[in-house]
């Protein structure tokens, strides 16, 4: 069975803490790892990572994905109160089903 | 946005009775999806279309039809609500080259009582 796994759950800390978001896979036919952040609304695109050990960079984010080992990290530097959200991570088979882990929600205090 | 709408944005109905929700989008594009969104399930794929008339089954389909008469319109169909498919529903889009990231609608609120 596909699968998507995420850890933590949930997390909360400072501003300017760093943290880091794991997510597991194990989907059949693999085409490519997805991010998304969701703010109480629609989730909205983060990163896309399709070979393994690339890292993707957008500002304080950034994110590698392992294709050996079946993981991919989510890393948020300097936290700000905006980051507060639940983080999804998916993965792409190539028939185009996506299959989403439960999310972790982070909280970043002031 | 990616030009995805959906309607009607919030829905009350009754146990048995049947719902329609609608996707619609205007970017042409020809994957669409429907999801079912639960507190600790995550997000959940209904049903997908990969074309006009071309449809198929995702992994919590039962009680849930779709049909897609035109490339800008994706219906999810309950066909007798159960308070079971109280959630929030979100269509999204993908197109068929690259990217293939998945952007979504703004999501329906349905509740069955």
């Amino acid at each position: 069975e596909d699968k998507v796994v995420q850890s933590p759950l949930s997390l909360v800390v400072h501003e300017g803490d760093t943290v880091t978001l794991n997510c597991s896979y194990e989907v059949t036919n693999f085409r490519s790892l997805l991010w998304y952040k969701q703010e109480k609304k629609a989730p909205t695109f983060l990163f896309m990572l399709t070979s393994s050990g690339i890292e993707k960079k957008s500002g304080r984010l950034s994110s590698i994905l392992d294709k050996k080992e079946l993981f991919s990290i989510l890393n948020i530097t300097a936290t700000q109160t905006g980051d507060s959200a639940i983080y999804l991570c998916a993965s792409a088979n190539t028939g185009n089903q996506f299959y989403f882990g439960t999310g972790t929600s982070l909280t970043v205090i002031p | 946005d990616a030009g995805i709408t959906q309607s009607p944005r919030h829905k009350v109905t009754e146990t048995g009775t049947p719902v329609t929700l609608r996707c619609h989008q205007t970017e042409n594009h020809r994957y669409m999806y429907w999801y079912r969104q639960d507190p600790g399930h995550g997000l959940r794929l209904i049903h997908y279309s990969y074309g006009v008339k071309d449809t198929d089954k995702g992994e919590v389909s039962d009680g849930y039809s779709v049909s897609r008469s035109k490339t800008e319109d994706f219906l999810l169909t309950l066909e007798s609500a159960t308070s079971s498919q109280t959630s929030v529903y979100f269509c999204a889009i993908r197109g068929t080259g690259s990217p293939l990231e998945q952007y979504f609608g703004p999501g329906t609120r349905l509740t069955v009582t």
